[in-house]
């Protein structure tokens, strides 16, 4: 159990629909990092947010937003959904703001149809 | 831009016998790099890291890795492959910042 857990576990939602994920970094972990992990795409890094404020973005779409909360937990939202948008979500967080040990939560699977 | 090859998306040892799973990274800068484990249905877990300092990294359960500037790579190794290795293996890199790049990984088997 690495401390961050994720929420839902499982999505399954219809396309043009929106969505929220929610996540809580380990406790004292100011930054929290958003992936995407797909069969054709990989693992890839969509957002980071360190104490609140987004510090790094990756390859995520436009439709695609998050945000850090007063208490670290954050939340991707995604919306418009596509069938492409089918996907294990992770969130990751760590103490600090550079990357460095970075702790995995289980993941949410969304499921667009 | 930084960049990571896995070269074998599907490795199969018996158990018992070396395991080696291969990256090559690109970087314009010296590079942080990782390798991080999958297990099914599980979010990832860091093995090893190198971020500058020995070149040859030891992780947990056993894992070890060379980083080789001359060859821009980051082997993972492990002399005896166990039953619990099958699981899904990630080479990472980051140069410095706050970005990470992943391969696309290997899925190592252990045949029994």
């Amino acid at each position: 159990d690495s401390g961050v857990t994720q929420t839902p576990k499982h999505l399954i939602t219809a396309t043009g629909q929106r969505v929220t994920l929610r996540c809580s970094p380990r406790s004292g972990d100011l930054s929290v990092y958003w992936y995407q992990q797909s069969l054709d795409q990989g693992l890839q890094f969509l957002i980071q947010y360190y104490n609140g404020e987004e510090r790094a973005k990756g390859n995520i779409l436009e439709r695609f937003s998050a945000q850090q909360f007063p208490d670290l937990h954050s939340e991707l939202n995604l919306s418009s959904l596509e069938l492409g948008d089918s996907a294990l979500y992770f969130c990751a967080s760590s103490p600090i703001a550079g990357v460095d040990t970075q702790y995995f939560g289980p993941g949410t699977r969304l499921t667009v149809l | 831009a930084q960049s990571v090859t896995q070269l074998g998306s599907h490795v199969s040892v018996s158990e018992g016998a070396l395991v080696l799973l291969r990256c090559n990274y690109s970087s314009s800068v010296p590079p942080y790099l990782f390798w991080y484990v999958q297990y099914p249905n599980q979010g990832l877990q860091l093995l090893l890291k190198y971020t500058s300092a020995a070149t040859l990294v030891k992780g947990i359960n056993g894992f070890e890795a060379e980083f080789k500037k001359s060859e821009t790579s980051f082997h993972l190794t492990k002399p005896s492959a166990h039953m619990s290795d099958a699981a899904e293996y990630f080479c990472a890199v980051s140069e410095r910042d706050d970005k990470i790049i992943f391969g696309k990984g290997t899925r190592l088997h252990i045949l029994p």
